[in-house]
């Protein structure tokens, strides 16, 4: 069973509109991060979310924390091209047992 | 500052074959994590080194090992390959690892025929 579950792990949508994807667990998180990895890259971190309900905003990018540390969603408003890749959200373990364990991805691509 | 890099980025080896992958850190960052990413599994940690020791380490076969040198460049190996080996090879780099941000490298892509 996966720690982290993603989805939908496809998406593929027209310039424009707007998207959300989602991240969810049975498990409470102190932080949670996502990431976007571009084709030939390595993941990117865009951003950290450590409160419960806390909401950040990367331009058009907007990142929400549930409100029991359960979950997260990234909305994209009008997206664009550039904002294809696979979006990646990834929790960092504690203390000694410290590794970053990932979901699987949301694989997007915005058609110009 | 430069960012991570990863030799080779491609490579090509038949079963049984072993492969030693490379990994330079930020400057005067001390933590090297390793992943392994493919399509079925998505990523996975492999292990990470700080100051020359394995740290931590993931769910893998004793044939992935790795070392960190004495400047944090880090090499990774992987003997008897097979081929669910075959995958994108990632490393990261921090500060001190812990819950410090994560810098990641460009990959290698492993085909194993």
């Amino acid at each position: 069973t996966q720690l982290l579950e993603q989805s939908p792990q496809f998406l593929s949508i027209q310039e424009g509109e707007n998207l959300t994807v989602y991240c969810n667990s049975s498990s409470v998180f102190s932080s949670l991060q996502w990431y976007r990895q571009e084709p030939g890259e390595g993941p990117v971190l865009l951003v950290t979310v450590v409160t419960g309900g806390e909401v950040k905003k990367l331009k058009r990018l907007t990142f929400q924390f549930g409100d029991a540390r359960k979950d997260s969603s990234l909305h994209i408003t009008a997206a664009q091209p550039g904002d294809t890749g696979l979006y990646l959200c990834g929790i960092a373990g504690r203390g000694s047992n410290y590794k970053l364990t990932f979901g699987k991805g949301t694989l997007l691509t915005v058609n110009p | 500052k430069a960012g991570v890099t990863q030799t080779p980025r491609y490579l090509i080896k038949t079963r049984g074959q072993q492969v030693t992958l490379s990994c330079s850190p930020i400057s005067g960052h001390r933590s090297v994590s390793w992943y392994q990413q493919t399509p079925g599994q998505g990523l996975q940690f492999l292990f990470e080194y700080f100051s020359e020791t394995q740290r931590n380490k993931g769910n893998f076969p004793g044939r992935f090992s790795g070392r960190q040198f004495s400047n944090s460049r880090s090499e990774m190996n992987v003997s008897t390959l097979e081929l669910g080996d075959s995958a994108l090879y990632l490393c990261a780099s921090s500060l001190e690892g812990g819950e410090g941000t994560q810098y990641f490298g460009p990959g290698t892509r492993l085909l194993v025929l």
